[in-house]
């Protein structure tokens, strides 16, 4: 596609219930990468895909939270048992490859759990 | 631990009035060193790559210095389309080699 898309744009949600969160990359891009942010802050690092492997998910903040991207292209990120403080900005950007090269970010999803 | 520190959080110019925004950070083996613009409600909008000490990018009324500890954002003339958040980011070498680490950003306004 023309650029990296997410779904939903936003979403509310009460706390316990899981959320599943999407990202379209550009078709081409290899990387994908996961960041949190919050208001006034930079994005947080997640996890990333290199095609359908993922490498590194050391900044998921719990065992609640994991990634896939079965296919080397769309992936989704899930909370499960969401929490208050999982309330963010959820964004997704993808790269044409790992070695210090541009990110591509989307809209992000805004989640927020009462 | 990689880490990156912008200041100042938040600078208010007026029209054409010339300034530097500062990235200090510290890294195991810098593989890259990025800007990005980032506008209200939107995603960051890639500016700039540095990949070594002394190396210069220059887009606009942008220009990216870049040294072993730190990177300049130099802003010459700024109109007021070019008030957003700015934000460096770094990747290093280290065990964490695929981390892209974000600074807190620099709120830049341009007042017409």
């Amino acid at each position: 596609g023309a650029g990296v898309s997410q779904s939903p744009r936003y979403k509310v949600t009460k706390r316990g219930q899981d959320v599943t969160l999407r990202c379209d990359p550009i078709s081409s891009h290899a990387t994908l990468y996961w960041y949190q942010q919050a208001l006034g802050q930079g994005p947080e690092f997640l996890t990333y895909f290199n095609y359908e492997a993922q490498p590194d998910k050391s900044g998921l903040p719990s065992d609640r939270f994991s990634a896939e991207r079965p296919e080397g292209s769309i992936s989704t990120l899930t909370i499960q048992r969401t929490e208050q403080r999982d309330s963010a900005m959820y964004r997704c950007a993808s790269s044409p490859r790992i070695e210090a090269h541009e990110q591509f970010f989307g809209p992000g999803t805004r989640l927020t759990v009462l | 631990e990689d880490q990156v520190t912008q200041s100042p959080e938040a600078l208010r110019l007026q029209e054409g009035e010339s300034s530097s925004l500062n990235c200090s950070y510290t890294v195991s083996g810098l593989r890259g060193l990025f800007w990005y613009r980032q506008d209200p409600g939107k995603g960051p909008e890639f500016l700039f790559t540095l990949y070594s000490a002394g190396e210069e990018k220059e887009k606009e009324r942008l220009k990216a210095t870049l040294t072993k500890k730190e990177s300049f954002l130099h802003i010459t003339a700024p109109k007021p389309e070019d008030s957003a958040t700015y934000l460096c980011a770094v990747q290093g070498r280290g065990s964490s080699a695929s981390k892209i680490i974000f600074g807190s950003g620099t709120r830049l306004s341009i007042r017409p």
